[in-house]
């Protein structure tokens, strides 16, 4: 079964500066896909970033990068130019796929706090 | 584009009482997963329905049963509710025909269930 670690329980960063969210991961499988959910105070899990394991090159989204060793087996999250906004839980994810479907399994989650 | 709707917003019930939690698709969407969030952890895969049947389920008691109807909208209920059940309860809804380049769900804002 698909294992994710998050080990930062919070993290704090100051407005505009990047900030790196760590994420660990363990599968036997060769093809998988990781993702990263954001999550603010309404509660809704909101996307952000997606990688799949056959991806040659790290995946972007705006101010979300995905830093993908694969070898390592991380997946950190970095996000740029920080903003108030960012403040939120974070989530790394993986798609475990199952007999007659899938299913995420998530990591215990970062919080994280923008400064001003 | 409406996204995954889900109802209520907020729930308080008692212990050993019956609850019934509702979601609605987002438009294209015909698979639905719910999600139990525990406060300060990451969401438990519960169980997934697709052509109105439960085609995974998570490592939740038969006291979690849900449905699915025609229009994909679908119902978690939960009997004898115990303090423990005291959650977020999020639904998220995908398309099983995307392969290789799925993204993963669409997550709706939740259902917090308080038990007391």
């Amino acid at each position: 079964a698909q294992k994710i670690t998050q080990t930062q329980p919070g993290m704090f960063v100051q407005e505009k500066e990047a900030v790196t969210l760590d994420c660990t991961y363990d599968t036997s499988d060769q093809s998988y896909g990781l993702f990263w959910y954001k999550q603010p105070s309404s509660g809704e899990m909101i996307f952000l970033i997606y990688q799949g394991s056959y991806d040659e090159q790290n995946a972007t989204e705006g101010r979300y990068s995905l830093n993908f060793q694969k070898a390592r087996k991380s997946a950190n999250l970095v996000i740029s130019a920080s903003q108030l906004g960012d403040s939120a839980m974070y989530f790394c994810a993986m798609r475990e796929v199952m007999e007659y479907g899938n299913k995420l399994v998530f990591g215990a989650g970062t919080i994280l706090r923008v400064k001003s | 584009d409406a996204g995954v709707t889900q109802s209520p917003t907020h729930l308080i019930k008692t212990r050993g009482q019956q609850v019934t939690l509702r979601c609605s698709p987002k438009s294209g969407h015909d698979t639905v997963s719910w999600y139990q969030q525990a406060l300060g952890q990451g969401p438990q895969f519960i169980f997934q329905y697709y052509e109105e049947e439960e085609r995974q389920r998570g490592n939740f008691p038969d006291r979690f049963s849900g449905h699915q109807f025609p229009n994909y909208s679908s119902e978690l209920n939960v009997n004898a509710l115990l303090l423990g059940d005291s959650a977020l309860y999020l639904c998220a809804s995908s398309s099983p025909g995307q392969g290789a380049a799925w993204y993963g769900y669409t997550f709706g804002s939740g259902t917090r269930l308080t038990v007391v």
